[in-house]
């Protein structure tokens, strides 16, 4: 069974640039999460797709970032125009409604500078 | 606001020997705490989920132990190996879905 990806791995983009980011969950997966490390600090929450509705966007920094995740299979995060703080790695995990508990199982993660 | 705290930041241990790993948790209305493994460079992978109602689960070497009252996970590793060298991370699932991370414990096994 393949896993969590996310795509790119990696993205340089200058300051006002817009960058998307791609993420496709285990199959069969309702639950579908972003979350973002920057340097130095924890992993953080901001938001939680069930299916293509937004249950819980909490975490999202401001309305630069924009998520979407149209037919409740991959899911994007867009942030535009791109600001030197919005440096990290960006997380996405998916879980299965009902099952194991909700257990998480992560992406490998999108690297983000913004030089 | 939830807030974890994993104690110690770093660890270095001979192969062979065993070790604990600490999460602490503000908030004990949690749903379930999950720990992690991150590898330099990769994603997260679960070791172990917790349910609030369980006080352990054990894989293989790996034995994690929940006291929801007190606020506390430990992450026990019994004869560690080099392999398992990495970051590892815990996490508390509140009301919505939402979790929260620690700031993990880099662990080193030196052979």
């Amino acid at each position: 069974e393949a896993g969590v990806t996310q795509f790119p791995s990696h993205s340089v983009i200058e300051k006002g640039q817009t960058v998307t980011l791609r993420c496709d969950p285990i199959s069969g997966h309702d639950n579908l999460y972003w979350y973002r490390r920057v340097m130095g600090k924890e992993i953080k929450f901001l938001l939680h797709f069930v299916k293509e509705s937004k249950q819980d966007e909490s975490g999202m920094p401001n309305n630069r970032f924009l998520a979407e995740r149209t037919g409740g299979t991959y899911s994007t995060l867009k942030v535009q125009p791109a600001e030197l703080e919005d440096s990290g790695v960006y997380f996405c995990a998916s879980s299965q409604i009902g099952r194991g508990g909700f257990e998480q199982f992560f992406g490998p993660g999108t690297r983000l500078t913004v030089l | 606001k939830q807030e974890v705290t994993q104690i110690p930041a770093a660890l270095s241990v001979p192969e062979g020997e065993n070790l604990v790993l600490n999460c602490s948790f503000t908030d004990s209305a949690i749903y379930n705490l999950q720990w992690f493994r991150q590898d330099p460079g990769k994603g997260l992978t679960s070791l172990l989920l917790i349910q609030s109602s369980q006080r352990e689960q054990t894989s293989g070497r790996l034995n994690a132990s929940l006291d929801k009252s007190s606020g506390r996970s430990t992450l026990y590793i019994a004869a560690s190996q080099p392999g398992d060298s990495a970051t590892y991370l815990c996490a508390v699932r509140v009301t919505g879905n939402q979790f929260y991370f620690g700031t993990g414990t880099s662990l080193t096994v030196i052979p």
